[in-house]
């Protein structure tokens, strides 16, 4: 079945220590989002990407990077985790024209100690 | 400008109970909408949606009808079953051609046996 998968599901990080969180897709859609939710919050948008294009949301600080080397893959990197970046990210995927639907992946929670 | 409210919960219901979750948007012009569910540890799944005005998106006994002159996409449903037991998330189209999305707050909805 076509899919948004992440990897990993649970992420442990230290405090400063980089990590990378990775998003893959089977659907063939061009944009690729990228969002944080926290705990009983709405998902908040990050950046995204259309193509290779980048787009990063106004309010998205600086510690958030994102890269995308082909169409399938879609990596999160957080370059000095802190407490605060604790959270769900959520990756989805969707096609342009097609009435904005995005398909969501299943998350990775990311604890950071 | 553009947002959507949904009402506060949580939410708490007997199996079989009636459902409405309200939700209104503000917009120009008449962007599509959309109802996301997410179970317990896991991402967004789409529920429903609505292109345009006047349509009825269904999916799992789930109903939501874009109403065009209260600005409203209420989600409802007949009877409930302890499986619906999840958050909901009242979206719309944000604008653009890449499908960006504004969520609302989401409400929690508990189904009791």
């Amino acid at each position: 079945d076509a899919m948004v998968i992440q990897n990993p599901r649970y992420q442990v990080t230290q405090f400063g220590k980089p990590v990378t969180l990775s998003c893959s897709q089977t659907l063939n859609h061009n944009v690729m989002y990228w969002y944080q939710q926290k705990s009983s919050q709405a998902p908040k948008l990050l950046f995204h990407y259309y193509d290779k294009d980048f787009n990063n949301e106004a309010d998205t600080p600086d510690n958030f990077q994102s890269r995308r080397p082909n169409t399938s893959f879609c990596f999160l990197d957080i370059r000095s985790p802190g407490l605060g970046d604790a959270a769900m990210y959520l990756c989805a995927t969707s096609r342009r024209g097609d009435y904005n639907e995005q398909f969501f992946g299943p998350g990775t929670r990311l604890t950071v100690l | 400008g553009n947002s959507v409210t949904q009402m506060e919960g949580p939410v708490t219901l007997s199996e079989e109970a009636f459902l409405t979750i309200n939700c209104t948007y503000t917009a120009t012009g008449y962007p599509s909408l959309f109802w996301y569910v997410q179970y317990p540890g896991e991402g967004l799944q789409l529920l429903l949606k609505a292109t345009k005005a006047d349509d009825k998106g269904s999916n799992k006994g789930f109903e939501a009808t874009y109403r065009k002159e209260t600005t409203s996409f209420h989600l409802e449903k007949g009877s409930v079953q302890v499986s619906d037991s999840a958050v909901y998330f009242c979206a719309r189209y944000y604008g653009g051609s890449q499908g960006n999305l504004i969520f609302g707050k989401g409400t929690k909805l508990s189904v009791k046996p």
